[in-house]
């Protein structure tokens, strides 16, 4: 069964510091993974999907980076700004319509 | 990209009574949803996957009598929590998977209150 793991749970950083959020997952037969924000009381909002035949994306001030044969992930943020604090999610998707398994998350607060 | 529409957003209701919480598919066809819980503090866990015309498949613990899900057509699925209890207040979301290599696609949730 496949298993999500995010960390830190919670970081706390000054204004236009750069930081890594880290995430892996048990089992590598992943067909694609996808980082989320969530705000407080809010939805999702999908911020990189990355395939299994990549190894990374870029958007912005995100880069999200995958090692599919270690399971692990890393989405890197630059130059933080408070409006970045929110819960970051991690998931994975294996083959065909199957759901995604979600991280816990990593609670960031980005302090000015 | 596409667009799944959830609603109620907000919804609060008193013990005993049931909610039905709608998700649609705007601009593409679903075959396929899959439904997540929330608890405060917690990551999003799958409580059951709803298949165009045949019978929603739960996951380990979700009551299907409780929680009740029918999708009727290839643009609706509907889940509805019957006689609610406070322990059942939870963010509800659903999502329908992309296609090939595409993302998933969340609805905008809804926050479920219990009295």
């Amino acid at each position: 069964k496949q298993e999500v793991t995010q960390i830190p749970a919670a970081l706390s950083v000054p204004e236009g510091e750069n930081l890594v959020l880290n995430c892996s997952f048990t089992d590598s037969a992943i067909y694609n993974l996808q980082w989320f924000r969530q705000d407080p009381g809010k939805g999702l909002t999908s911020l990189l999907l990355i395939q299994s035949s990549q190894r990374e994306q870029t958007s912005g001030r995100l880069n999200a980076s995958l090692d599919k044969s270690s399971g692990r992930s890393t989405l890197y943020i630059a130059a933080s700004q408070p409006g970045d604090s929110a819960t970051y999610l991690c998931a994975v998707r294996g083959a065909g319509n199957t759901p995604l398994v979600f991280g816990k998350g990593t609670r960031l607060s980005v302090i000015a | 990209g596409a667009v799944v529409s959830q609603h109620p957003s907000r919804v609060i209701c008193k013990s005993g009574t049931s909610v039905k919480i709608e998700c649609r598919s705007l601009d593409f066809q679903a075959t396929t949803m899959f439904w997540y819980r929330q608890f405060p503090k917690k990551s999003l866990m799958l409580m059951a996957t709803s298949n165009e015309g045949s019978k929603a498949t739960y996951e380990q613990g979700v009551e299907k009598d409780k929680f009740l899900i029918n999708h009727a057509s290839l643009t609706l699925s509907t889940l509805t929590v019957t006689s609610a209890h406070p322990e059942d207040s939870s963010f509800y979301i659903c999502s329908a998977p992309g296609s090939g290599h595409t993302e998933a696609f969340f609805g905008q949730g809804t926050r479920l209150t219990v009295v």
